[in-house]
């Protein structure tokens, strides 16, 4: 089914150690960005990409890196986890003054 | 910058009554304002959305205005269902320069409800 795919669902993660959040979306958006859904706040935007080899950052950028070396994949690192990034994150791909499609998620804890 | 500010919940009624979820927003160019529906457990889906001044988004039994005036884009329903129980949130695509750049501003989400 054509959208966005994130993996995995879900993840435990000990302070300190590294990992990567995946994205793919088959329906040639040129945009990709991620966020993070915590209690009371919405989501909010973490890094974002305008196309395959732009990418720049949101609201809430730091411990997290992205890159877009394709227009299909756009995966979020963390490079050092800490349990202040215990969030659900959220991965979304869109078009030019089209509609946003989101993934179901990645239920992430830090320990 | 960009923000967008939704009423404050949760919100709790009962079968068939009637829905407002209020929403204001802040923007620097022309926005898309979308309001997008999270029930339990899953991600997000659009629910409805709209593109330019007085525009009307409608889905589901559901309808938004979008308001330059009063920049705002409330949500309402005339007779909500115990399935419309979820968390929606009110969002934002600026559109500075004309273009969009694959971003959204989000209200903090309101959590409705529904009781037979």
């Amino acid at each position: 089914n054509a959208g966005v795919t994130q993996t995995p669902k879900f993840q435990v993660l000990k302070t300190g150690q590294s990992m990567t959040l995946q994205c793919a979306q088959d329906m040639n958006h040129e945009y990709m960005s991620w966020y993070r859904q915590d209690p009371g706040m919405g989501l909010r935007l973490i890094h974002y990409s305008v196309g395959a080899g732009i990418t720049d950052q949101g609201e809430v950028p730091n411990g997290y890196n992205v890159s877009r070396s394709t227009t299909e994949d756009f995966p979020l690192r963390l490079l050092s986890a800490a349990p202040s990034q215990t969030s659900v994150y959220f991965c979304a791909s869109s078009t030019q003054g089209g509609g946003y499609t989101f993934g179901s998620g990645t239920r992430l804890t830090v320990v | 910058g960009n923000s967008v500010t939704q009423m404050e919940g949760p919100v709790t009624l009962s079968e068939e009554a009637f829905l407002t979820i209020n929403c204001t927003y802040t923007a620097t160019g022309y926005p898309s304002l979308f309001w997008y529906v999270q029930y339990p457990g899953e991600g997000l889906q659009l629910l409805l959305k709209a593109t330019k001044a007085d525009d009307k988004g409608s889905n589901k039994g559901f309808e938004a205005t979008y308001r330059k005036e009063t920049t705002s884009f409330h949500l309402e329903k005339g007779s909500v269902q115990v399935s419309d129980s979820a968390v929606y949130f009110c969002a934002l695509s600026d559109r500075a320069g004309g273009t969009s750049y694959g971003k959204l501003t989000f209200g903090q989400g309101t959590i409705l409800t529904v009781h037979p």
